[in-house]
């Protein structure tokens, strides 16, 4: 697609509950990254990948936490028993070369309200 | 987890003013990036700078790379009412797996009442 797809674009879960957050990336984008943007903050990186490796995941806050692109293209962000804590922005980035010295292009995330 | 310094928070714009915000970091980083947020939006990249001492400028918004690698600045000239939004700077170290950016805590400039 002409952009970076993110859905659903709202999500309220309950406590406790396990969600699922979806990106797909520009087609043809090697790297892609996820990134956590709480209430008046900027965003916060949380991991990366280039394909289907996930080179860097040292940002994720727990191990309730889990990202998988088992194809090199669309991904997914798993947050399991989810706590309100984790209620924040989530946003999708690719860009087209490995560790590319350019900015990335942003999906316009997803805003998961754990109540 | 780490976040640039970045001033103002927040600034009220008029028209037609000229507007400047910077952006500090304790590391060094070898790309400074501009970003702009609207509401329900994700980033938006505006000015991308490579080099230390690089002036780059788009349109009416100038961004430099401060000599030590650890600072920037942007300046947006005779605003404009849709310049309102929220302004992020960001560095990068690329290269190998890494690539990650951080940014700042942003600056939100919203119109004079």
């Amino acid at each position: 697609g002409a952009g970076v797809s993110q859905s659903p674009r709202y999500k309220v879960a309950k406590r406790g509950q396990d969600v699922a957050l979806r990106c797909d990336p520009i087609s043809g984008h090697v790297s892609l990254f996820w990134y956590q943007q709480a209430l008046g903050q900027g965003p916060e990186f949380l991991t990366y990948f280039q394909n289907e490796a996930q080179l860097d995941k040292s940002g994720l806050p727990s191990d309730r936490f889990f990202a998988e692109r088992p194809e090199g293209s669309v991904s997914t962000l798993k947050i399991q028993r989810t706590q309100q804590e984790d209620s924040a922005v989530y946003l999708c980035a690719s860009s087209y070369r490995q560790g590319a010295p350019y900015g990335y292009t942003f999906g316009s995330g997803t805003r998961l309200t754990v109540v | 987890g780490q976040q640039l310094n970045q001033s103002p928070q927040s600034m009220f714009i008029q028209e037609g003013e000229d507007v400047s915000m910077n952006c500090t970091s304790s590391s060094i980083f070898n790309t400074w990036l501009w970003y702009k947020q609207d509401p329900g939006e994700g980033p938006v990249l505006l000015i991308a700078l490579y080099k230390a001492g690089e002036l780059t400028s788009n349109g009416r918004l100038t961004a430099q790379f401060g000599i030590t690698r650890k600072d920037s600045f942007l300046n947006i000239s005779a605003s404009i009412p849709s310049d309102v939004g929220i302004y992020f700077c960001a560095g990068q170290n690329y290269g190998g797996s890494q690539g990650n950016l951080i940014f700042g805590k942003g600056t939100k400039l919203s119109v004079k009442p």
